[in-house]
Parts: structure tokens; sequence; C-alpha cells
């Protein structure tokens, strides 16, 4: 399988606790962002990485949230000290940028879908 | 920030009939593109729009981008039932984050 991966795809925690969760983007992809999604809503951005650089956040990201790519491949984003308000549906999607300013299309993962009770 | 609103939020028609969903923003945008997300997966891109008033089709779609570049339209002519999903709208007018509409969630009955 050639696309987006994300692990783990389920994740359920206490409130209170650290999660991580990983996204292996399409291998020639440069481009990876990170979203979130709760039910009846579209996708809310996070952030977003060129190669390794994270060049990209947004307000919604507070202190708690920390994304990493350190060699420009996978990603991990970390959640500290859960809050039943993080429940949602974590989505990764990359694409390849050609730096002519428009967007690229966007390939989703399947998603970490995190329960916080 | 910029804002995409899309209308209607939900939609039910019988297979057959035609289905409109509208994308507005608040700012003008650079590009548009249109998601669809079946329900339990996640979006998957259909196009993108780039040219004032461009219009596009893929097959029974037809996706259009307003001439001020502040408003996209999708239409599905004669729904099937693989039509049923949620259609997303997503626009950028500066930087690199693809702001999503809260989607039009279509139903399709037989």
């Amino acid at each position: 399988d050639t696309g987006v991966s994300q692990d783990p795809r389920h994740k359920i925690t206490k409130r209170g606790q650290n999660v991580t969760f990983r996204c292996d983007p399409i291998s020639e992809h440069n481009r990876l962002y990170w979203y979130r999604q709760t039910l009846g809503q579209g996708p809310e951005f996070l952030t977003y990485f060129q190669n390794e650089a994270q060049l990209e956040k947004s307000r919604l990201l507070s202190d708690r949230f920390s994304a990493e790519r350190p060699k420009g491949s996978f990603s991990t984003l970390e959640i500290q000290r859960t809050e039943q308000g993080d429940s949602a549906m974590y989505l990764c999607a990359s694409s390849f940028g050609t730096g002519d300013g428009t967007n690229e299309k966007l390939f989703f993962g399947s998603g970490t879908q995190l329960s916080v009770l | 920030g910029q804002q995409v609103m899309q209308i209607p939020q939900y939609q039910h028609v019988q297979e057959g009939e035609d289905f409109t969903t509208y994308c507005n923003s608040s700012t003008t945008l650079s590009n548009i593109q249109w998601y669809k997300q079946r329900p339990g997966g996640h979006p998957v891109f259909l196009i993108q729009l780039v040219k004032s008033g461009e219009v596009k089709k893929q097959k029974r779609l037809t996706f259009q981008f307003g001439e001020a570049k502040k408003n996209s339209s999708l239409h599905i002519t004669a729904t099937q039932t693989t039509d049923v999903g949620t259609y997303f709208c997503a626009g950028s007018n500066s930087g690199y984050a693809l702001n999503f509409g809260k989607g039009t969630s279509l139903l399709v009955t037989p």
C-alpha cells in the first residue's frame, strides 16, 4: 500500500495522559499536514511541514500539542495532558509541492480516532 | 481569519434528482479544492479550481469557481446511491493551510 498510513487507528486514553500518533506520508511527498476532525465538522488545520521544517501552526494548536517530522519522512503528533475536548479524529495528509504558490491536492490517511475518558 | 462556509448542511434526494452545494469564503481565494468523504472514510480529493470563473466537469459532476474567487459550487446531475457522502470545499488565500468548510452531507435514496 503506497498511501498515507496512520498509527494507531484508535486510541482510548484517560484524561491527563499523554498520547502520540504517527503518520507515514506517501514516500515522494515533501509536504505533510495534520488536521483534526470532529463529528459533523470539516477537517480543521493544525500544522504543516515542508520536509522537516514546521512552517505553519494553527492557533488551535495549544502548547500541549507538539508535532515533529525529524527526517522529513514520517511525522509524530503528541498531545500532553489530554483533555476530553481533545477527542476527535486526527488526520494526516501529504502532498508534493512544487513551490509555485498553489496548493496541491492532499492525500489523507485513514486517521487516528482519539477518545479521552 | 479566513472562513469557508458551505450550504446546505444536509441534502436528501431521491436517486436521479440533481444536487448542488455552495461554498462561500469571507476572503478572496487563490484556489479552491473539493473533497468527498464517504461515511467512515477519509476525505478524497475531487478537483482543484484556480482561475476566476473556471468551470470543470467530471462525468456527472460540475464544479464552478466564482468570478471574484470567493465562491464555488458543486453540482451533481442525476444522483446515484454511490454519490452518498459529505462534500467539502477547501480554500486558501495565503499560507499553506487549506481551510475546509463544514461540508454538505448528501443522502441518496433509491
